[in-house]
């Protein structure tokens, strides 16, 4: 199985602050690397796909960049609504597996 | 815009067999993939597998033995059932469609909450 590894496990940061979360994965996957953002009590809800590609819907504020076996996300300006939990999530092949997610939390 | 509800009993014995169903409605099962997931309180996101419309299935080998999965076109509805469940099978179920070459799960359910007690 494929190993994604999150860090930070969690963040404080302030409403305007630029935030970047990184993804590692345990082998090369190439661009098959997407970000989903959960809140509590709700389901988890796509946010980036194919390591930089911008769901519908989503704000611009969020980007994702990465190849091979390093991804990251990036929150340019942090608000309120993006205080939340956040997962990778490797697709290249089966079983498919998350990261453990990353809490981002008001400082 | 499709959307996916998850059904089933919130209360299952220890080692008796969980039931769920996924209905989903605003697009046909065809051409995807349609995934079980599931997240324990306060933990990350395990996937559990998958069924495309045809019946063909993928399994996370570590829940394998106990998973089955089937899928009903006629009712827009797939299914997931896991046997001899234990305390650590006690989880918030989602069903969730995966979604084209980049293969991500761009529609999910709301989840159901699963607790596995006597």
């Amino acid at each position: 199985d494929i190993q994604m590894t999150q860090s930070p496990s969690s963040l404080s940061a302030s409403v305007g602050d630029r935030v970047t979360i990184t993804c590692r994965a345990s082998q090369n996957i190439n661009t098959y690397l997407n970000w989903y953002q959960q809140k509590p009590g709700k389901a988890p809800n796509l946010l980036i796909y194919a390591a930089s590609s911008l769901q519908s819907g989503v704000p611009s504020s969020f980007s994702g960049s990465g190849s091979g076996t390093d991804f990251t996300l990036t929150i340019s300006s942090l608000q309120p609504e993006d205080f939340a939990t956040y997962y990778c999530q490797q697709s290249y092949s089966t079983p498919r597996t998350f990261g453990q997610g990353t809490k981002v939390e008001v400082k | 815009q499709v959307q996916l509800q998850e059904s089933g009993p919130g209360l299952v014995k220890p080692s008796e067999t969980l039931s769920l169903t996924c209905s989903v409605s605003g697009g046909s099962l065809n051409n995807y993939y349609w995934t079980w997931i599931r997240q324990p309180a306060g933990k990350g996101l395990e996937w559990i597998g998958r069924i495309d419309a045809s019946g063909n299935t993928n399994c996370n080998a570590s829940l394998k033995s106990r998973v089955t999965m089937s899928v009903d076109t006629s009712k827009n509805q797939f299914s997931l059932r896991l046997s001899s469940v234990t305390a650590a099978d006690t989880a918030v179920y989602y069903c969730a469609r995966e979604y084209g070459s980049s293969r991500n799960f761009d529609n999910w359910g709301q989840g159901t909450l699963v607790t596995v007690s006597s």
